[in-house]
């Protein structure tokens, strides 16, 4: 059984402070992994997603990624309110190959 | 990037009856995936939809209940059958689309009373 954890949360940051997600995966096989945002009542939206060991930056968004520790970890610097939400990590191949999804982080930052 | 357009975006149904659901993408793909989010949970994997194959289940799904067509490259449907208010959850459509990664259709909020 493929597993993807995730810190439970929820999950509370300052304004302004770096907010750390971390996922860990029991499939040595999976290729990429994915960070998903929810914001109740909406569906997941993509931030980023890794394939490579080591870090993968986008704006304020850093992945990370250690395959040997089979763990992942999305990194959120100068933390804003509207990156109050859900974090949904997901494994699995590459391009249409099932994903599977952790349990998801409650996100919420303090102004 | 990639839109999928999903509905209806939600419903009421009265139990023992069906609903399907419709997912449409603006691009042609390869693989459809139906996911089913109850409320404060995330995701499970309902089944993999192929264009001109039957869908693959996983553990705990089966076709008698949620059947899934896969007409064209474009659109997919999942139906829920014989619904029971255990069902009353959010129904999402996903597609692999390229450098947008997996994107996912806006959801379906079905109540089952």
């Amino acid at each position: 059984q493929k597993e993807v954890e995730q810190n439970s949360g929820p999950l509370s940051v300052p304004e302004g402070a770096i907010a750390s997600l971390n996922c860990t995966y029991s499939d040595r096989g999976s290729q990429s992994f994915f960070w998903y945002r929810q914001y109740s009542g909406k569906s997941p939206e993509l931030i980023m997603f890794i394939y490579s060991n080591g870090d993968k930056e986008d704006g304020r968004f850093t992945a990370q990624l250690n395959k040997a520790s089979q763990y992942v970890s999305l990194l959120i610097r100068d933390s804003q309110p509207s990156d109050s939400a859900t974090y949904l990590c997901a494994g699995g191949g590459f391009g249409n190959e099932k994903l599977t999804f952790g349990t998801g982080t409650r996100l919420t930052i303090i102004p | 990037s990639a839109v999928i357009s999903q509905k209806p975006s939600r419903d009421i149904c009265q139990r023992g009856t069906s609903l399907t659901i419709q997912c449409q993408v603006d691009s042609q793909v390869t693989m459809m995936f139906w996911y089913r989010q109850q409320p404060g949970q995330s995701l499970t994997l309902i089944a993999t939809a192929n264009q001109g194959s039957e869908a693959t289940y996983e553990s705990g799904f089966v076709i008698d209940k949620f059947p899934i067509s896969r007409p064209n490259l474009t659109f997919s449907t999942l139906t829920v059958s014989n619904m029971s208010p255990e069902d009353s959850s959010i129904y999402l459509c996903s597609a692999w689309t390229g450098s947008y990664g997996y994107t996912f259709g806006s959801g379906t909020r079905l109540t089952v009373v």
